[in-house]
């Protein structure tokens, strides 16, 4: 069975500072690496995509990589209220997403 | 900004009746997928489609379910004889390619409540 594990939170930030979000998978053939964001009763929103080693960032958003230690992070710098939400982490290996239970944060302002 | 779209945003059905849940994937998106969530738990995937052609489908996606393209716009799921436990989030994705840079997007979601 091919998981992918995350700290349910809640990841409890306060405003301007880093909220930081791990993800452990199991499949070590993965090779597609995304974060989405889903707000409450919403559906998942794409956010950070990655596929080597090392780091990605996208305005506020850092991804990390590490398929040795077959890890996945997302640093959210400067967090704001709006980023209040769950992270799901999804990996595949080439045509179906795998998810993570997803990290629930929350910013306080 | 293209995005997929989904209708009806809520259906509420009696248990053995069959639903038929509509998508509309992205316009130059080869690759459709439906997943499910249902509360509290993880989004689960059901089956992937390409080129008219289910490409995978998990254990969830048994003979009560079938995906259709049925014109050159739209995506569907159909429950033949829904059970209780089919009340879920359903969520319609779309990405341009497979394989390694397989980037799909999700569609605001159809929720499904059985009686």
């Amino acid at each position: 069975q091919k998981e992918v594990e995350q700290n349910s939170g809640p990841l409890s930030v306060p405003e301007g500072a880093i909220a930081s979000l791990n993800c452990t998978y199991s499949d070590r053939g993965s090779q597609s690496f995304f974060w989405y964001r889903q707000y409450s009763g919403k559906s998942p929103e794409l956010i950070m995509s990655i596929y080597s080693n090392g780091d990605k960032e996208d305005g506020r958003f850092t991804a990390q990589l590490n398929k040795a230690s077959q890890y996945v992070s997302l640093l959210i710098r400067d967090s704001q209220p709006s980023d209040s939400a769950t992270y799901l982490c999804a990996v595949t290996a080439g045509n179906k997403l795998t998810f993570g239970g997803g990290t629930r944060v929350l910013v306080k302002p | 900004e293209p995005e997929v779209t989904q209708t009806p945003s809520h259906q509420v059905t009696q248990m053995g009746q069959e639903v038929i849940l509509r998508c509309v994937p992205i316009s130059n998106h080869l690759y459709f997928y439906w997943y499910r969530q249902i509360l509290g738990q993880k989004v689960e995937f059901l089956v992937s489609f390409y080129n008219n052609e289910i490409s995978e489908k998990s254990e969830i996606f048994d003979d009560q379910f079938s995906v259709e393209r049925p014109d050159g716009s739209n995506f569907t799921l159909k429950i033949r004889s829904t059970k209780l436990e089919d009340s879920a989030m359903y969520f319609c994705a779309s990405s341009r390619t497979s394989g390694i840079y397989n980037e799909q997007f999700f569609g605001p979601g159809t929720r499904l409540t059985v009686l």
